[in-house]
């Protein structure tokens, strides 16, 4: 079964730092992975998705990276805002065991002006 | 529309009571799951409809549970003989394709089981 984890849980910066959230999955057979946002009482926006033969994507200030065989994923927020406070959730589609998503816990990530 | 749509927004009913979720997805999306998040947690997959039929249905946890697409857009979420566990943020989400492709959410039914 997939297990997918998030570190850390929670996260506190200072208004203008880079930050780095970590996503790790136990089994690599992975189609892709899915990186979204959430904020407090919202359903999820999608932020990346990367496929299993790509390296990494990028979409603004956020670059979210994928090393398959390691089993691990990292979202790279540059330059972080206070509108970035929200919870980060990633989510990776197995390859070979339907066409679900499962996701990990989160970080929660609250940036201070 | 827009987004994904789903009502109600909240839901507060008694234990043992009937309840139905509803989820309109993106126009001409084929994909549609259902996902319940307790809170504090990541999102858990509940069922997957391909058109109108249920692909996989393997996330509902037990037989109060039911979902239906009967014309491959609107869906609708059911559960019988609400228990308190039942309490969560239901979460729908719709995709353009049929295997694999990028999700769109909802902002979710808040179902509160007194």
């Amino acid at each position: 079964k997939q297990e997918v984890t998030q570190i850390p849980a929670a996260l506190s910066v200072p208004e203008g730092e880079n930050l780095v959230l970590n996503c790790s999955f136990t089994d690599s057979a992975i189609y892709n992975l899915q990186w979204f946002r959430q904020d407090p009482g919202k359903g999820l926006t999608s932020l990346l998705l990367i496929q299993s033969s790509q390296r990494e994507q990028t979409s603004g200030r956020l670059n979210a990276s994928l090393d398959k065989s390691s089993g691990r994923s990292t979202l790279y927020i540059a330059a972080s805002q206070p509108g970035d406070s929200a919870t980060y959730l990633c989510a990776v589609r197995l390859g070979n065991a339907g066409n679900m998503l499962t996701f990990g816990g989160g970080t929660r990530l609250m940036v201070k002006p | 529309g827009a987004g994904v749509s789903q009502t109600p927004s909240n839901k507060v009913t008694e234990k043992g009571k009937y309840v139905e979720l509803r989820c309109d997805p993106i126009s001409g999306h084929t994909a549609l799951y259902w996902y319940r998040q307790s809170l504090g947690q990541g999102p858990e997959f509940l069922i997957y409809f391909q058109g109108t039929g249920a692909a996989d249905d393997s996330g509902l946890p037990n037989d109060r549970f039911f979902a239906v697409r009967p014309e491959g857009s609107v869906s609708t979420l059911k559960i019988q003989r609400t228990e308190r566990g039942d309490s969560a943020v239901y979460l729908c989400a719709s995709s353009p394709t049929d295997w694999a492709g990028e999700l769109f959410f909802g902002e979710g039914s808040r179902l509160t089981v007194l």
